[in-house]
């Protein structure tokens, strides 16, 4: 069965720092993974997703890579801002396609300003 | 409409009641999932459906869950007699595709007293 692990499950930083957020998963057998944000009392948003065949997609201030060998991606974020605050979910959709995505417990940001 | 739509926001319950949520898809998006999210936890997969087809109950916890989506667009997630182990934010999410980018509505806050 797929697990995904975020860590750190909390993270605060000062506004203009540059952030890593790590995601690993059990199985390798994936199709994507996808990161995504969600603010409080709000649905998710999808941020950036991975296909199984590629190692990284940037938008913006933010970068994923995927090692889909070793099972871990991160999730970088550049010059953080205070509206970055948020929980930052990662999701993995198995390889079998037809099975739903498997999601971490996420990262809870804070950017202090 | 130009996102997925889910209501009631929020909805409080009686133990014992039963109650309907209902999720209004992206217009054209053929997959529609599911997830259930407890406090300080990821979404975890409740069903799924392809069209009006429901191909994966798997993740519905137990007899008193039942969802539908009779024409292949709206669907509706009733949960007989709550508990208050139900009481969590129920999130609904559409794609083009299972594998594809999944689009998050902002949920139904169900609270069971």
């Amino acid at each position: 069965k797929q697990e995904v692990t975020q860590i750190p499950a909390a993270l605060s930083v000062p506004e203009g720092e540059n952030l890593v957020l790590n995601c690993s998963f059990t199985d390798s057998a994936i199709y994507n993974l996808q990161w995504f944000r969600q603010d409080p009392g709000k649905g998710l948003t999808s941020l950036l997703l991975i296909q199984s065949s590629q190692r990284e997609q940037t938008s913006g201030r933010l970068n994923a890579s995927l090692d889909k060998s070793s099972g871990r991606s991160t999730l970088y974020i550049a010059a953080s801002q205070p509206g970055d605050s948020a929980t930052y979910l990662c999701a993995v959709a198995p390889a079998t396609g037809n099975t739903p995505l498997v999601f971490g417990k996420g990262t809870r940001l804070s950017v202090i300003a | 409409g130009a996102g997925v739509s889910q209501s009631p926001r929020y909805k409080v319950a009686k133990r014992g009641q039963d109650v309907a949520l209902r999720c209004d898809p992206i217009s054209g998006h053929v997959s529609l999932f599911w997830y259930q999210q407890a406090l300080g936890q990821g979404p975890e997969f409740l069903t799924y459906f392809q069209n009006e087809a429901q191909l994966d109950k798997s993740g519905l916890p137990s007899d008193r869950f039942f969802a539908e989506r009779p024409e292949g667009s709206v669907s509706t997630l009733k949960i007989q007699r709550t508990q208050q182990e139900d009481s969590a934010v129920y999130l609904c999410a559409s794609s083009l595709g299972d594998v594809q980018k999944l689009f998050f509505g902002s949920g139904t806050q169900l609270s069971v007293l």
